[in-house]
This record gives structure tokens, sequence and C-alpha cells, in this order.
């Protein structure tokens, strides 16, 4: 089975800190993905990545940036966190297969994230 | 605008009923359709994905979709529902954004069962 492993479950920062959100996962996809999760609002897509060192933005990648030094490895950064940032930001992977993007995506269990 | 819409954000149903949550995309090119489940305090979970090979898909837990091209559904049924089926539930399909398609999510379907 994929895991996806998230650092954190629960995670509570200070406004201005800058906020570090680990993802690793164990089945060499290329794809990986951030999201945020807000009541209301289903998944809002932050940032992706296809590749080592490449990354797109999402919907909302404002306040935010990745990095991408490894395959298995996809990090989510809030560079001064904000209360607006409060929310559960949930990781995922997928294969490529044929075509970009079309196989399913495996999700971490999710950082709940409180800014105070 | 291409997007995916989730009709009810809760549905409430009892025990041995039937389960109906419904799903609508638009897209401009043939989709790649997904639902997911979401237990309390977990991870999104696939129940099924729709890819053009048949239009009834089976997923887990026994819940299937049905992939009508002419209504752009894909709703999501379980012909008997159980307690352990209470979670969120969410539709997503793949959307031509920009150079390439990227997974787009409903708002999501809180799905209560009574006993």
């Amino acid at each position: 089975d994929v895991k996806v492993t998230q650092s954190s479950r629960y995670l509570v920062k200070r406004t201005g800190e800058k906020v570090f959100l680990e993802c690793v996962q164990d089945m060499d996809h290329e794809n990986m993905f951030w999201y945020r999760q807000d009541p209301g609002l289903g998944l809002r897509l932050i940032y992706f990545s296809y590749d080592v060192k490449m990354k797109e933005k999402g919907d909302i990648p404002e306040g935010y940036s990745v990095s991408r030094e490894k395959k298995e490895r996809f990090s989510l950064i809030l560079e001064s966190a904000s209360t607006n940032q409060t929310s559960m930001y949930l990781c995922a992977s997928s294969f490529s297969g044929t075509g970009r993007g079309f196989s399913p995506l495996h999700f971490g269990n999710g950082t709940r994230l409180t800014v105070t | 605008a291409q997007s995916v819409t989730q009709l009810g954000s809760h549905v409430s149903v009892s025990e041995g009923a039937l389960v109906l949550l419904r799903c609508n995309y638009s897209s401009s090119v043939p989709p790649y359709l997904f639902w997911y489940v979401q237990y309390p305090n977990q991870g999104l979970q696939l129940l099924l994905k729709y890819t053009s090979a048949a239009t009834l898909v089976k997923g887990i837990n026994g819940f299937e979709a049905e992939f009508k091209k002419s209504e752009t559904s894909f709703h999501l049924t379980k012909p008997s529902a159980h307690m352990s089926d209470a979670a969120e539930y969410f539709c997503a399909v793949f959307l031509l954004r920009g150079s390439a398609r990227q997974l787009t999510f409903g708002s999501g379907t809180q799905l209560t069962v009574l006993p």
C-alpha cells in the first residue's frame, strides 16, 4: 500500500512564524500535491510538483511556498503565518502513468494547523 | 468555466436506506472522475474511479457510481446504509487547467446515518 506520511497531526504556531509542513511518500510517485481543507470549501490546491525541483502554483498559492529537493519529499512553507492560514493541510501523491496526473491521488492523514 | 458541484452539503439517511450523493461536473474534455471518502481525523481514501472503461463503476464498501454523459453527472449510491458509512464524501474530477489536468474537488457532502 502507498504510504503518505505527514510529519505532524497537530501544530500550533504564532502569527508571523515561519512554518514548515513536511510530507514523505514511499511509492516513488512523480506527482505530489498540497491542499488545504476548510469546511464548506472542500479541498483547494495550493501547490503541486510533477518532478524534483519542479513546482507549479495551484488555486491559492499566496502566502505559501514549496520545496521538492528529493522525489519522496514535498515541503509546504508558510513564510509568515497568519490566522487565516489556520486549516487542515493535506498532502497527496500520485503516479504519472499515462499522461500527467490521471492516476488517483493517495493522501496523508493531514496536519491541522492553528495559527494564534 | 470547468467545475465540479456536489448537491447537498449534508445528507441524512436511516440505517438500511438507500444512499444517494450527487455530483455534477463541467468539462470540455472527457473527464476522469473519482469519489473519495474521509472519516474523522483521517485523510481521503479512494472509493472508486471512472476512467471511461465502463459507465457503472463499483468501488469499495458496497458503493457504486454511474457516469451519465448526457447529464454530466457521476452520482454515488449504496443500496443499504451502514452506521460505518457516516463520513464526508468528495467528488473529484481532473479538469484542464493551464497546461495540464489537475484534480479538482467538490465542496463535500457530510453523510449522517441514523439508527
